[in-house]
This record gives structure tokens, C-alpha cells and sequence, in this order.
């Protein structure tokens, strides 16, 4: 079975300063990553996404994620945090070569204070 | 494109009361997928389709749960009767086939409070 932790339910930052919002994996073979974002009374709007090749991806709103397989991690980062990047994170997994579908981990509300 | 587009946005009906929830995907996209959000469980897949067909509904809760999707471009997801319990909010997604790296794209959902 696949599953997604995301171990912080609430992240608070101040603006300007770095973010980071974590998730570990648990998946059979090698996994296809994801990020997404919520924004009050939105949809789920993709952000990033790991399938292969460099574990740096750089993804929307200059957030990136780092893929480290032996920690089996994918945490989200932005060196510099604004107010508006206040929303409900998402990270999600896939088995590659799979038909399986995502599972979503249960999400982390970032707080970027002025 | 419009993305995808759920309908209707804000759904308030009465316990035992038939509801039935819709979605457009975007064009062209050979999954389809229905989602449900609450507090206590997060984010749920309840049934996807590929190609119109229904592919796995194991995460349908009830009997009293159904979906469809009679062409490329219209889904639904009826419930009935109705429950306090089903309120939440619930979220079509679609993607392109293109190999299994591909992301989903969402609607801005349909937030359904039973009373």
C-alpha cells in the first residue's frame, strides 16, 4: 500500500524568511512525487512534481522540492516566504508503473506572517 | 480551457433528499476522477474513470453512492438518500493519459452541506 506523511498539521513562518513544508513516502518501486496547493474555497492547484532524472525540481511561485530517496522524503521549500503563499499544502505519491492512482497526504496550512 | 468545471459550487439540501453533483473535465483528458474533502479524513478518491469506463470504486463509500459518465465530456456523482454525514466537499479531477507522470487537474469543487 502507498501512503503520505506530512508530520506538521500548521507551519508558521514570517515573510521573507525560508519555508519548508515536509512529507515522507511509503511506496512499492520508485514513486512519482507531487505538491499541490488550496487556497480558501478553491481547488487543488498543481505546483510541482518529481518522476525522474535531478532531485531538485523547481515548480510554480518559485517553490521546489528536493527528492531524497534513502530518507524517502520530498519536503516543499522557498527561500523567501510571502503572505500570499498562506494556503493548504498538499504532497501526494504515486507508484510509477502503476495503475494506481494518488493518495494525498492529510495536508500542512502555511501561515506566512507579515 | 476552462479548466475543469464542477456544478453546482454550493449545494444545500435536505436529509434524504436526492443530490446529484456534475463535472466537466477538461477536453481531451482520458481520466476522470471524484474526490471528497472533509476535516476528519482529508482527501479521498471515491471513483475514477478512464475512458468513460469506471475503473476503481472501492472508495465509494455507500450503495448509496453512484457515479457516471456517459460521454467524454460529463460526469456525475448522485447520492441518495442523502445524509448529514456526506456533507463535504467534493472535487472532480481529470488528467491526460500521456504516462502515469502526469498531475491532475482539479475543480474548485462542490461544497455540500446536508441537513
Amino acid at each position: 500500500a502507498q501512503s503520505v506523511a506530512q508530520p506538521e498539521d500548521q507551519v508558521n513562518v514570517a515573510e521573507g524568511n525560508p519555508l519548508t513544508v515536509k512529507c515522507t513516502y511509503s511506496v512499492s518501486g520508485n514513486p512519482y512525487l507531487f505538491w499541490y496547493v488550496q487556497y480558501p474555497n478553491r481547488g487543488l492547484q498543481f505546483l510541482l512534481k518529481y518522476i525522474t532524472g535531478d532531485n531538485l525540481v523547481k515548480g510554480s511561485y518559485g517553490f521546489e522540492a528536493e527528492f531524497n530517496k534513502s530518507q524517502t522524503s520530498f519536503h516543499l521549500k522557498k527561500p523567501s516566504a510571502l503572505v500570499s503563499d498562506s494556503a493548504l499544502y498538499f504532497c501526494a505519491v504515486r507508484p510509477s508503473g502503476s495503475a494506481r492512482q494518488l493518495t494525498f497526504g492529510s495536508g500542512t496550512q502555511l501561515t506566512v506572517l507579515p | 480551457d476552462a479548466g475543469v468545471i464542477q456544478s453546482p459550487r454550493h449545494e444545500v439540501t435536505e436529509m434524504g433528499q436526492e443530490v446529484t453533483l456534475r463535472c466537466k473535465p477538461i477536453s481531451g483528458h482520458d481520466y476522470l476522477f471524484w474526490y471528497r474533502q472533509t476535516m476528519m479524513r482529508g482527501l479521498e478518491l471515491l471513483i475514477y474513470f478512464n475512458n468513460n469506463v469506471p475503473i476503481d470504486d472501492s472508495g465509494m463509500p455507500e450503495d448509496r453512492f453512484s457515479a457516471k459518465m456517459p460521454n467524454a465530456s460529463f460526469s456525475t456523482l448522485k447520492i441518495q438518500p442523502s445524509e448529514p454525514r456526506d456533507s463535504a466537499v467534493y472535487f472532480c479531477a481529470s488528467r491526460p493519459w500521456a504516462g502515469q507522470n502526469t498531475e491532475a487537474f482539479f475543480g474548485q469543487g462542490t461544497r455540500l452541506t446536508v441537513v
